[in-house]
């Protein structure tokens, strides 16, 4: 099992442009989330899906837009990147909303000049 | 709101010694769970240790090992016998069991270097 992968790994964007950053996990789970990290904070929730179909507002939205496209993948869109939305972007998956542990894939190094 | 403290923003461990990290957390629930997660510099986000807040005993994995006090909202993590592999920054997190769609709520992080 590859988990949970995440492309690209690095991307450098220029402010306007936009972007698609792509998720799946092969563990068959029904949840899966969008995070951000930045320097000297934790992760913020951005946006999650509860299960195929469903898409719900996390801590940090403004800028962003999500597509659970099946049940393996979670894209998250960036339609006019700024220099604010630069960043360490992780997707994640876990079996449910309701269930505890959340798996994380190994992230998207995002720079927005 | 939920809140995760981590006040140590550095620590440091020789080799095969014992390191203690702490965490407090603010909630008004009674039912959730608590997470400590391990990023190396490869940035992979790797899940420690977790604790359910219904059960007392402290949950334990190998050479790492929580202290959680519910009452006094602390859940510190204990890593035995230090490795050099251990150096990574660790983010105690958590969950709440009550409510759907609630994510992970993340302190922000302990860098823990290891030295030999």
């Amino acid at each position: 099992n590859a988990g949970v992968t995440q492309t690209p790994k690095f991307q450098v964007l220029k402010t306007g442009q936009s972007m698609t950053l792509q998720c799946a996990q092969d563990m068959n789970h029904n949840s899966m989330y969008w995070y951000r990290q930045d320097p000297g904070m934790g992760l913020r929730l951005i946006y999650y899906s509860a299960s195929e179909g469903t898409t719900d507002k996390g801590e940090v939205p403004n800028g962003y837009n999500v597509s659970r496209l099946n049940k393996r993948e979670f894209s998250l869109r960036l339609e006019s990147a700024a220099p604010s939305q630069t960043s360490v972007y992780f997707c994640a998956s876990s079996v449910s909303i309701y269930r505890y542990e959340q798996y994380f894939g190994p992230g998207t190094r995002l720079t927005v000049t | 709101a939920q809140t995760v403290t981590q006040s140590q923003p550095e620590m440091s461990v020789q080799e095969a010694e014992t390191v203690t990290l702490s965490c407090t957390y603010d909630t008004s629930e009674s039912d959730y769970y608590l997470f400590w997660y391990k990023q190396p510099p490869s940035r992979q986000m790797i899940l420690v240790i977790r604790q359910e807040a219904y059960k007392q005993q402290n949950a334990t994995e190998n050479r790492f090992s929580v202290n959680f006090q519910k009452a006094a909202k602390s859940f510190s993590l204990k890593i035995s016998d230090s490795q050099l592999g251990d150096a990574a920054m660790y983010f105690c997190a958590y969950r709440s069991a009550d409510q759907a769609g609630t994510a992970l709520i993340f302190g922000k992080g302990t860098t823990l270097s290891v030295s030999s």
